[in-house]
């Protein structure tokens, strides 16, 4: 069964620096992968996929992901964080072979501090 | 239209009533998904509508949950005898289904419902 963990509920950072925000994955083929940003008492609005080809994706607001085949994973990256990231995010993996179903990992809060 | 809409976008009902939740998804989005989102929680997958495929149902917590799609557009979530656990952000999101699984869903701003 696809499933998507993020194993940190939490990540704290002070603006300027690197942040990173973990995702493995559980897929039986080739995965598509997702991420979302869900700023307070707004829905999720798309950042990045990773598709085929590139390991390293860039997408929305500066932020890239790179994935990782032999680790199964696809951390979110963004070389200067910023306040406004404050956010919570959520990964999600779809497996071609089930028909399109989206599953997401339960979430990572990231706090950027001043 | 433009964006995935969700209706309503605030419920509060009481326990043991019947609730409805509308999701009118992208023009030719052919999937379909509802998510539940508790406080500060993350999404728990509900249901699936691909086309005119059976959906998947995998993800409803009890025989209170039902949904439908009818014409392979609008959606309604029902909630039957409605619980305080159900009290939560209903999520509805669409996509351009199995034929394109290489595109994102977009969501809809959600329907949070409050069950006292």
């Amino acid at each position: 069964a696809q499933s998507v963990a993020q194993p940190e509920d939490q990540v704290n950072v002070a603006e300027g620096n690197p942040l990173t925000v973990k995702c493995t994955y559980s897929v039986s083929g080739n995965p598509y992968l997702f991420w979302y940003v869900q700023y307070p008492n707004r829905g999720l609005q798309f950042l990045l996929k990773y598709i085929t080809g590139d390991n390293l994706v860039k997408g929305s607001y500066g932020f890239e992901a790179e994935f990782n085949k032999s680790q199964t994973s696809f951390h979110l990256k963004k070389p200067s964080a910023l306040v406004s990231d404050s956010a919570l995010y959520f990964c999600a993996v779809r497996d071609p072979n089930r028909a399109g179903k989206l599953i997401f990992g339960q979430g990572t809060t990231l706090q950027v501090k001043p | 239209g433009a964006g995935v809409s969700q209706s309503p976008s605030n419920k509060v009902t009481e326990k043991g009533k019947d609730v409805e939740l509308r999701c009118d998804p992208i023009s030719g989005h052919t999937a379909l998904y509802w998510y539940r989102q508790s406080l500060g929680q993350g999404l728990e997958f509900l249901i699936y509508f691909q086309g005119n495929s059976a959906p998947d149902k995998s993800g409803l917590p009890s025989d209170r949950f039902s949904a439908e799609r009818t014409g392979g557009s609008v959606s309604t979530l029902t909630i039957q005898r409605t619980q305080q656990e159900d009290s939560a952000v209903y999520l509805c999101a669409s996509s351009l289904g199995q034929f394109a699984p290489n595109t994102e869903a977009f969501f809809g701003q959600g329907t949070r419902l409050t069950v006292v």
